[in-house]
């Protein structure tokens, strides 16, 4: 079955500065690479997703890039506030057995991240 | 708010006793999840519906596991003589039953067994 590795497990960086977090996949046939933000206490929240037909996407400071020859997704939150401390996940989702919808998505073991003012 | 709701938040209980969750998803969401997620851990997929139909169990899902959405809108996850080892928070999501519809998370349940 799919496996999702991800890194770093913990990421401090300087409010302004820049945040990459990478993942890579085992099953080739995953097609939907989403990204999700916990804050502590709170839900897992969709911040961006890709699909395999698109090797890149931006939404505002947040930018999520596929590689699917390597098997690997990337993260980059540009000019890093305070408020973007929280884990970040990625997940991977093979396609589903019925057409429509994913039915399932594996995630990696997240990514705490703490921006300093 | 008319989000994932889960209830209870949180749920204390005995080794041995049996625990129920509901979950209601979004109203018009076909597709509804369940999830375990433990401190440190992304979360774990356990089964999926559509609609009342149960698609897919994990393995992850033992017989003392049992998650039912009777009508296609609640569901419920019963767990029957809990173990130390079910500690953890349990989340629903649901998404709409089309080509990328994204999960959405409810707050989930924490379970403690002592």
């Amino acid at each position: 079955g799919e496996n999702v590795e991800q890194h770093p497990s913990t990421l401090s960086v300087q409010e302004g500065d820049s945040a990459v977090i990478k993942c890579t996949y085992s099953d080739s046939a995953s097609n939907y690479f989403p990204w999700y933000k916990q804050e502590l206490g709170k839900r897992p929240q969709l911040i961006i997703d890709i699909r395999s037909n698109v090797g890149e996407k931006k939404d505002q400071r947040i930018a999520v890039t596929l590689n699917k020859t390597a098997k690997h997704f990337s993260l980059h939150i540009t000019e890093t506030q305070p408020e973007d401390s929280a884990v970040y996940f990625c997940a991977a989702s093979p396609p589903p057995p019925l057409s429509g919808g994913y039915n399932k998505l594996i995630f990696g073991a997240g990514t705490r991240l703490a921006v300093h003012p | 708010d008319t989000g994932v709701s889960q209830d209870p938040r949180h749920k204390i209980t005995k080794r041995g006793q049996n625990v129920t969750f509901r979950c209601d998803p979004i109203s018009e969401h076909n597709r509804l999840y369940w999830y375990r997620q433990t401190l440190g851990q992304g979360p774990e997929f356990l089964t999926y519906f559509q609609n009342e139909a149960q698609l897919e169990k994990s393995r992850l899902l033992s017989d003392r596991f049992s998650a039912e959405r009777p009508k296609g809108s609640f569901s419920t996850l019963e767990i029957q003589r809990t173990e130390q080892g079910d500690s953890a928070m349990y989340l629903c999501a649901s998404s709409e039953d089309r080509v990328g519809s994204p999960l959405h998370f409810g707050n989930g349940t924490r379970l403690t067994v002592t």
